[in-house]
């Protein structure tokens, strides 16, 4: 059963720092995995989305690697602002089926004026 | 263009009810995910309809229903709420059932169980 780990749970870092997310699967034979934005009580927003034969994707300020080998993936975003404020998840899709995707419970950042 | 939207916003039920939540995919999209997602939790995978059909199924358990119509808007229908099945509930469409597609979100129904 695949899981998803994100450390840290919550962030507060000042406005303007350069900041990682990290995220982390058991289950290696993943086909994508995507970086969600939510804000409180809304919907996902996708940001960037790593097929499994990528290394990193960016937009923006946003840059999103993947090792596929050790289960890690990482959320790098540059020059933070209060805007950013939201909860981060990570999402893998898991390969030789459907699009069953699983969730990791997500980061809160907080990034302060 | 519409994104992904879902109806109602809110909703709140009494325990032993039954609910149906509505989405109509993004234009364009063919494939229909439904999320629960309960407080301080990431979303959990329920059940995913293409063509009409439940082609995938998380873990959840049969009181939890679904449906797609020709115009592959979908419904998500729970009987016999419990007050566990208080949570936001989104629906995820996307362009066929390839893996490598990226997934799009409505803002979801809040449901209450009282």
């Amino acid at each position: 059963k695949q899981e998803v780990t994100q450390i840290p749970a919550a962030l507060s870092v000042p406005e303007g720092e350069n900041l990682v997310l990290n995220c982390s699967f058991t289950d290696s034979a993943i086909y994508n995995l995507q970086w969600f934005r939510q804000d409180p009580g809304k919907g996902l927003t996708s940001l960037l989305l790593i097929q499994s034969s990528q290394r990193e994707q960016t937009s923006g300020r946003l840059n999103a690697s993947l090792d596929k080998s050790s289960g890690r993936s990482t959320l790098y975003i540059a020059a933070s602002q209060p805007g950013d404020s939201a909860t981060y998840l990570c999402a893998v899709s898991l390969s030789g089926g459907y699009q069953k995707v699983t969730f990791g419970i997500g980061t809160k950042l907080q990034v302060i004026p | 263009d519409a994104g992904v939207t879902q109806s109602p916003t809110h909703l709140i039920k009494t325990r032993g009810q039954q609910v149906t939540l509505r989405c109509s995919p993004k234009s364009g999209h063919d494939t229909v995910s439904w999320y629960q997602q309960a407080l301080g939790q990431g979303p959990q995978f329920i059940f995913q309809y293409y063509e009409e059909e439940e082609r995938q199924r998380g873990n959840f358990p049969d009181r939890f229903s679904g449906h797609q119509f020709p115009n592959y808007s979908s419904e998500l229908n729970v009987n016999a709420l419990l007050l566990g099945d208080s949570a936001l509930y989104l629906c995820a469409s996307s362009p066929g059932l390839g893996q490598g597609l990226s997934l799009h979100f409505g803002n979801g129904t809040r449901l209450t169980v009282t």
